[in-house]
């Protein structure tokens, strides 16, 4: 079946710009997950969507990223008034969500270039 | 907090050389789950194993395997007889909790595992 998806692959923008990825898990998984692997600090958890629940934002870097999931379904991360430091590949992930569920699958990735 | 260190950088192979990667861990929780993912060239993170922490039991699965020993706090992954194919970044990384909860995942900082002909 298909996989997590991301779009765009690529994405290049300037410092001061807003930027929306966007993830589509797999269908039927409940849970959804960002991450951010960068060079520096490597492989970080963003923010976490389960159901209906309240999302945890507690991985979010700063009030300039926000993210949203509609329908329990595709997400979108976004990036407000993007700062180099931003620069990184951003990752989605899904999970069932179901008992005995907990193996994250990962999407390809979008990788971020704030020049 | 959590925290998982994969204190090596960098490992180099002959290929069919058997080659362990490293994972130690710290939880304060009881129930916690361990895992390894592979991130070839390609980037995109492969699952590969998943342990809880009730089960100390070792795994095999073809050339793979994986040493859980909670007396050490480690979660050690052996490839043997390696092949070029293995060459990718290797992350083992955490969850606590049981099943309903958070389960973000805490990652180490990956191993790059080369492997020559």
């Amino acid at each position: 079946g298909a996989g997590v998806s991301q779009s765009p692959s690529n994405k290049v923008t300037e410092k001061g710009k807003d930027v929306e990825l966007r993830c589509d898990p797999i269908s039927g998984h409940t849970a959804l997950y960002w991450y951010r692997q960068s060079l520096g600090q490597g492989l970080e958890f963003l923010i976490y969507f389960q159901g209906n629940s309240a999302p945890d934002k507690s991985g979010l870097p700063s009030d300039r990223f926000s993210a949203e999931r509609t329908g329990g379904s595709v997400s979108t991360l976004t990036i407000q008034r993007t700062q180099q430091e931003d620069s990184a590949v951003y990752l989605c992930a899904s999970r069932t969500g179901g008992a005995g569920s907990y193996e994250q699958y990962f999407g390809p990735g979008t990788r971020l270039t704030v020049t | 907090a959590q925290k998982v260190t994969q204190a090596q950088t960098e490992i180099s192979v002959v290929e069919k050389e058997d080659v362990t990667l490293d994972c130690v861990y710290e939880t304060r929780d009881t129930t916690y789950y361990l895992f390894w993912y592979k991130q070839p060239p390609s980037g995109e993170l492969v699952f590969l194993i998943r342990r809880n922490s009730f089960d100390e039991q070792n795994e095999i699965s073809g050339r793979y395997s994986w040493n859980f020993q909670k007396s050490t706090s480690s979660f050690n992954f052996t490839i043997t007889a390696s092949q070029v194919v293995d060459s990718a970044v290797y992350f083992c990384a955490l969850s606590e909790g049981y099943t309903g909860a958070n389960s973000k995942l805490t990652f180490g900082k990956g191993i790059t595992l080369s492997v020559r002909p």
